[in-house]
């Protein structure tokens, strides 16, 4: 069965200090990652997503993840936080190879101080 | 361009009353529909998915039920609402093996 840990409910940064996400994921075969982030009142958007291939994947805003097998990690970051980077951030897995079908961790929340 | 539209955005409904949580897609024809919930402290769950009119897959044994009368149409529904039926409902829509596109959610808070 796949899940997903996120470390940390909050974390808070000053701006344009590094930020850093920490995502743990369990599966039994090879996993599909994602980060999702949801703004104040709207919905989920995708910032990035693993499938195969390069390790360190690149998304929107700046933001990447670098996906690590030994360590079963799938780490945000961002070299310099934006005061608009204040968002609840969604780790998640697939089940299988079905990209439909996610898992969620219990979310991050960030909070960026001027 | 596609858009989901979800609504109400935030619901207060007292215990053993019924719910219904619309959500529709546009632009787009023969979606897969999802229902999610996010109760606090917890991750997003997966309720319902759909892959056709009439098809309703259920993920988790609840009080809920879900209904697609429409192609991009999707219904969530309960005939009479416990207090853990709180937390935010978010309906996704995608085309298969593709990423999500989230709906901007429901606030539910039965009381």
């Amino acid at each position: 069965a796949q899940s997903v840990t996120q470390l940390g409910s909050h974390v808070s940064v000053s701006e344009g200090a590094l930020v850093l996400l920490r995502c743990n994921y369990s599966s039994s075969v090879p996993p599909y990652l994602f980060w999702y982030v949801q703004y104040p009142n709207q919905g989920l958007q995708l910032l990035l997503k693993y499938t195969t291939g390069a390790t360190l994947v690149k998304g929107i805003n700046g933001f990447e993840a670098e996906f690590k097998k030994s360590e079963t990690s799938f780490h945000l970051t961002k070299p310099s936080a934006h005061m608009s980077d204040a968002a609840e951030y969604f780790c998640a897995v697939t089940r299988g190879y079905n990209t439909d079908k996610l898992i969620f961790g219990t979310g991050t929340r960030l909070q960026v101080f001027p | 361009s596609q858009t989901i539209h979800q609504w109400p955005a935030t619901l207060v409904q007292p215990v053993g009353s019924p719910l219904s949580l619309e959500c529709t897609v546009e632009g787009t024809s023969n979606p897969n529909l999802y229902w999610y919930r996010q109760a606090a402290g917890r991750g997003l769950q997966l309720l319902f998915y759909s892959v056709g009119i009439g098809q309703i897959s259920s993920e988790v044994p609840q009080n809920l039920s879900a209904s697609r009368p429409q192609d991009r149409q999707f219904i969530l529904s309960s005939k009479k609402l416990l207090l853990s039926d709180s937390g935010f409902y978010l309906c996704a829509w995608s085309r298969a093996s593709e990423k999500l596109f989230f709906g901007s959610g429901t606030q539910l808070s039965v009381l």
